[in-house]
């Protein structure tokens, strides 16, 4: 049982470049979340999704874009990349609204 | 937008030594979690309070929530090193909304 994984576990972007973070989860969990972690700024929500085919937009959504096509699945994409959006990215998921268990996270620079 | 104030934002203390943290908000929540967070690593639920008042200890660590469910403190007893790490208090009501988090050093 791995819990949730994130992949990659770093990556350098220039400004303008795309990627596609991938969250995986084993738990069989119905809820999905993304957060980016910011020095000062704390833990905010970007996207979630509370099941299979449904996603919802957080806090900080502006620039990103998911999708959950498979229950143990949840993406997050970056279509055109920007230095506002270096961080430390981390997915979590859970059965219940309030039980989140989350991945090692992706940091992630942009140039 | 719910504010989580979390107090004091660092602290360094000696191995055996007591320490309180704490999470203030001018919100009500329904419930109230607190996670630790070690370097490279996500955050790590250690707890949920749901009712006002509610005290609840795991091992030297002692969790409570205020009688109002707008704040809440973490106390922990004779820290060791182990405790060092971010400590993070979410508060939910339709959301669960963090705050900036207490970095706690334990010095051996």
């Amino acid at each position: 049982n791995a819990g949730v994984t994130q992949t990659p576990k770093f990556r350098v972007l220039k400004t303008g470049q795309s990627m596609t973070l991938l969250c995986a989860q084993d738990m069989n969990h119905e809820y999905m979340y993304w957060y980016r972690q910011d020095p000062g700024m704390g833990l905010r929500l970007i996207h979630y999704s509370v099941g299979e085919g449904t996603t919802a937009k957080g806090e900080v959504p502006d620039g990103y874009n998911v999708s959950r096509l498979k229950k143990q699945n949840f993406l997050l994409g970056l279509e055109s990349a920007a230095p506002s959006q270096t961080s430390v990215y981390f997915c979590a998921s859970g059965n219940k609204a309030d039980t989140q268990y989350f991945g090692p996270g992706t940091r992630l620079t942009v140039l | 937008t719910q504010l989580l104030e979390q107090s004091p934002q660092f602290l360094s203390i000696q191995e055996g030594e007591n320490l309180t943290v704490y999470c203030n908000s001018s919100s009500v929540f329904s419930s109230l979690q607190w996670y630790r967070q070690e370097p490279g690593e996500g955050p790590v639920l250690l707890v949920t309070v749901v009712t006002g008042g509610e005290v609840k200890k795991l091992k030297r660590l002692t969790f409570q929530f205020g009688d109002a469910r707008k704040d809440s403190s973490l106390h922990i007893t004779a820290a060791q090193p182990g405790d060092t790490g971010l400590y993070l208090c979410a508060g939910r009501n339709n959301r669960l909304a963090f705050g900036k988090g207490n970095q706690v050093v334990v010095i051996p």
